[in-house]
């Protein structure tokens, strides 16, 4: 099994819309960080979180570790099709240099 | 851009060969990342390296290895390949030396091997 689920796989939402996607760990973090994916390219680093009940902002996009820092909810506002892509949450667990990534989100904006 | 390069982008090949992925990094970082993407695996860390120094390994295969020269740059060679190998191949950079923290990723590498 996973050590980060996300949820949901996929999401498809009208312009406009709001919308959430969860990362789950199946540990405490050390470390949670969102990354977003355009179809073939590189990762491009959106937010990092540490602290449990953290919350940080992106431009429209807004992210939150709970407090018992096992899980993660990104939130995008009156989303665009600039949005759309494939989300990815990335973990580090304390007492390894390890990098685990999530199963990603991908996100589709009609427009 | 991310500061992160990669050769070649694309790569075809027949089973049982043998290719070299290249990576440079960002300027002033000292770790180095690489990492598989497949449809069915999704993105897998492969290992680290932080200043020509191995830190950490991953899911990775005994036929493939790497490597990380004075100058920074790594390499990943992948070799013995079979249809399973064909994926992206990422390489990702960072100030950091602990597997944490921001990285800036490469445009990535993608295999075929038919």
């Amino acid at each position: 099994s996973q050590e980060l689920e996300q949820s949901p796989q996929s999401l498809i939402v009208q312009e406009g819309k709001n919308l959430t996607i969860n990362c789950t760990s199946s540990k405490t973090l050390y470390g949670l960080y969102w990354y977003k994916q355009k179809y073939g390219e590189g990762l491009i680093f959106l937010m990092m979180l540490q602290k449990g009940g953290e919350e940080k902002s992106h431009e429209k996009i807004t992210a939150k570790l709970d407090e018992k820092k096992q899980q993660s909810s990104l939130h995008i506002t009156a989303s665009q099709p600039s949005h759309a892509g494939i989300y990815l949450c990335g973990a580090v667990y304390s007492g390894t240099y390890k990098y685990i990534f999530g199963t990603g989100t991908r996100l589709k904006v009609l427009a | 851009d991310s500061g992160v390069t990669q050769t070649p982008k694309h790569l075809i090949t027949a089973t049982g060969q043998r290719v070299t992925l290249r990576c440079s990094p960002r300027s002033g970082d000292l770790s180095v990342y690489w990492y598989q993407q497949s449809l069915d695996q999704g993105l897998q860390f492969l290992i680290q390296y932080y200043n020509g120094e191995e830190r950490a390994k991953g899911n990775i295969l005994e036929r493939f290895s790497a490597q990380q020269f004075p100058d920074l740059h790594s390499e990943l060679n992948l070799s013995s390949l079979e249809l399973g190998d064909s994926a992206l191949y990422f390489c990702a950079s960072s100030v950091e030396l602990q597997g944490g923290g921001e990285q800036y990723f490469g445009p990535g590498t993608r295999l075929t091997v038919t």
